[in-house]
């Protein structure tokens, strides 16, 4: 199974929208609700900020929202904030107890 | 809150073997499912392990399946991974995680990583 395709990088200025895409296939991302997506600081271990598509866990601010459309799954960071510059991740579910993450997207607040 | 800290990673010969553990407090450890997750040097997260709650199931990704064994001890509250004949490319920070699985599938608390390098 191929790791989920995101954007290497990712910008946008304070206070801005940023949206990171996360492709997949009709076996993993287009078939199940099961996406999540983690931030990841350099050298610590991964957050989850969105789990199912678009729900969030406690704690994790509004301003993280997920959705899905066919085989591609986004992320989109609103209002951005320094704070939000980290490596995101998305993962799905793709069948026989197997889960697959992307590549990471680097985001960066101007 | 839960806490997981993992241990046992460190320089390995090719061909060889490592045990990592993964200490867990701060939850009931017994009622959840537990996962290791890895990281090559500048690369994404791979997901390798899962165990069940009882420690009666397990899955395994096809790159490490018949190389690594996930096991458990809940009366200690630690996860462990056995790795054998560890190739370079199996050099990666790994993490063990708290996990739902089976109603959902998402890795809801990590530890801090531990490093294995396998090298000569």
């Amino acid at each position: 199974q191929s790791a989920l395709t995101q954007p290497p990088s990712a910008s946008g200025s304070p206070g801005q929208s940023v949206t990171i895409s996360c492709t997949g296939t009709s076996s993993d991302v287009g078939s199940y609700k099961y996406v999540s997506w983690y931030q990841q600081y350099p050298g610590k271990a991964p957050k989850l900020m969105i789990y199912e598509v678009s729900k969030r866990p406690s704690g994790v601010p509004d301003r993280f929202s997920g959705s899905k459309s066919g085989n591609t799954a986004s992320l989109t960071v609103s209002g951005l904030q320094a704070e939000d510059e980290a490596d995101y991740y998305c993962s799905s579910y793709v069948g026989s107890n197997n889960v697959i993450f992307g590549g990471g997207t680097k985001l960066t607040v101007l | 809150e839960a806490q997981l800290l993992e241990s046992g990673g460190g320089l390995v010969q090719p061909g060889g073997s490592l045990r990592l553990s993964c200490a867990a407090s701060g939850f009931m450890f017994s009622s959840y499912a537990m996962s290791w997750v890895r990281q090559a040097p500048g690369k994404g997260l791979e997901w390798i392990s899962v165990i069940g709650a009882s420690g009666g199931t397990t899955y395994y990704a096809d790159s490490v399946k018949g190389q690594f064994t996930i096991s458990r001890d809940n009366s200690k509250n630690t996860l462990y991974l056995q790795m054998n004949s560890l190739r370079a490319e199996d050099t990666a920070v790994y993490y063990c995680a708290k996990v739902v699985w089976g109603n959902n599938y998402r890795f809801e608390s990590w530890g801090q990583g531990t490093q294995v390098t396998v090298s000569s």
